[in-house]
């Protein structure tokens, strides 16, 4: 069964950057692209990003755009996600997830985020 | 982007039939995922596809779609499915995911 091990929990100035770090483990048949979703506190989910499987494609989502970049190692099989010039505004709870998808007899293709690491807490204060 | 819509709230007898709604224009063309989250824990999911429970969530949850609003019901709440419950679909025109802003579930 495959899971997802993040990086701890970081305390981080405004102004500064964060690396974070997901590794999966368990046996798995293929590589799947990954997702990072954040929670700030008392708030709900925001989707941040995917990676594909190799590395080289990505897509961020546009409030993002210019100040994340995810990156992978496949032989660690590890995904990372670097966020810059962080505010308190950062300050949440940032998840990777394994996306898995299946076309149906319809030729609609469905998407799921199964599993989810245990989150990493980002602090950004002064 | 697209944008989903969820009601903050909602709340159930113990044991009584709760639907819980997801309303954006992406779902007249994609499927909802639904994702329970209780307190301090990481998301799971509950329902993806067009009716398809993973193995381990009860069959007391089922899903259903019409128009632009996707749904998840709960037959016969328990206690243990009061959490926050998100739904979540692409947007296909600029191939970006979404959440909707989450529902908190109460069992009375």
């Amino acid at each position: 069964q495959v899971q997802l091990l993040q990086s701890g929990a970081e305390v981080k100035k405004p102004g500064a950057s964060v690396k974070l770090s997901c590794k999966e483990s368990g046996y798995s048949f293929t590589s799947n692209w990954m997702h990072w979703v954040r929670q700030a506190p008392g708030q709900g989910l925001e989707w941040m990003g995917i990676i594909n499987p190799t590395g080289d494609s990505r897509k961020y989502a546009g409030k993002f755009e210019g100040r994340v970049i995810m990156t992978r190692d496949t032989s660690t099989k590890t995904v990372y996600m670097e966020l810059s010039s962080l505010s308190s505004e950062d300050t949440a709870v940032y998840y990777c997830a394994r996306d898995n998808s299946h076309l149906d007899a319809a030729m609609i293709t469905y998407w799921w985020f199964d599993p989810w690491g245990q989150g990493t807490q980002v602090t950004v204060s002064s | 982007s697209s944008e989903l819509t969820q009601d903050p709230a909602v709340s159930v007898a113990l044991g009584q039939t709760v639907k819980i709604t997801c309303q954006g224009d992406s779902l007249r063309s994609d499927y909802a995922t639904w994702y329970q989250q209780k307190s301090g824990q990481a998301p799971v999911v509950v329902m993806y596809g067009k009716n398809n429970r993973p193995s381990g969530i009860p069959g007391r949850f089922s899903g259903s779609s019409s128009g632009n609003t996707a749904s998840l019901t709960i037959t016969g709440a328990q206690a243990e499915d009061e959490a926050d419950y998100y739904c979540n679909s692409r947007d296909s025109t600029s191939n970006q995911w979404v959440f909707g802003g989450g529902t908190k579930l109460f069992v009375l």
